[in-house]
């Protein structure tokens, strides 16, 4: 089974600068999650969908920060205009969704902000 | 908001003993999940405990919950060098909470 799917890997781009993850969860995974990591830290939640809506998205910086999931499958995570303080890790997980479930993780995207 | 502290942060340890990492959490919870993370890597789920008093074991790893101490722990016995990782425990009320890692190296 094909596991959580993220691109790119790494992006480097000067600050101001919009940016763009894309994620494809597990097949048949209903809830997706957008976790930020900084360095020596444990992930902390953006946002979290249910199928194509948005459930949770309080901790998602909104001036800059934007979140899709068309179609209740692939989801796009854009930073518009990327500022120094967002280099960071940007994971993806799924879970078959309900309280409870085990999340599985991508591999995340290593951005770097110049 | 729920506070999930890790102790200790950076543990050195010699291949062969014994250590148990600690995860205390701030409010009610009888979910909490133990990940693995490989520098450069992404969390590997290691194990889900889902009721007080729950204990799973994998290998050199064993973790347990105490829900009313708002505390589980993952011990480790025997310690070998693929052991060494970062280790994160997530608590979760609705949503996952992490706890602040703890860095294990193994030395041989």
């Amino acid at each position: 089974e094909a596991g959580v799917v993220q691109s790119p890997r790494y992006k480097i781009i000067e600050k101001k600068q919009p940016v763009a993850f894309w994620c494809n969860p597990i097949s048949g995974h209903n809830t997706l999650y957008w976790y930020l990591q900084n360095l020596g830290q444990g992930p902390e939640l953006l946002i979290r969908y249910e199928n194509e809506e948005a459930v949770d998205d309080s901790q998602l910086p909104k001036d800059r920060f934007s979140a899709e999931r068309l179609k209740g499958v692939d989801s796009t995570l854009k930073i518009q205009p990327a500022e120094l303080g967002d280099s960071a890790v940007y994971l993806c997980a799924s879970s078959l969704g309900g309280y409870g479930t085990e999340q599985f993780f991508g591999p995340g995207t290593r951005l770097t902000v110049l | 908001e729920l506070k999930v502290e890790q102790n200790p942060l950076f543990l050195s340890m010699q291949e062969g003993k014994n250590y148990t990492i600690y995860c205390n959490y701030s409010t009610t919870s009888d979910r909490l999940y133990w990940y693995r993370q490989d520098p450069g890597k992404s969390l590997e789920s290691l194990f889900v405990l889902l009721s007080n008093g729950a204990v799973k074991q994998e290998g050199r790893l064993m973790a347990s919950l105490d829900t009313k101490a708002r505390l589980s722990t993952l011990h480790i016995t025997a310690a070998v060098h693929d052991l060494s990782a970062t280790y994160f425990c997530a608590v979760d009320r609705g949503q996952f909470y992490f706890g602040t890692g703890t860095s294990l190296t193994v030395i041989p």
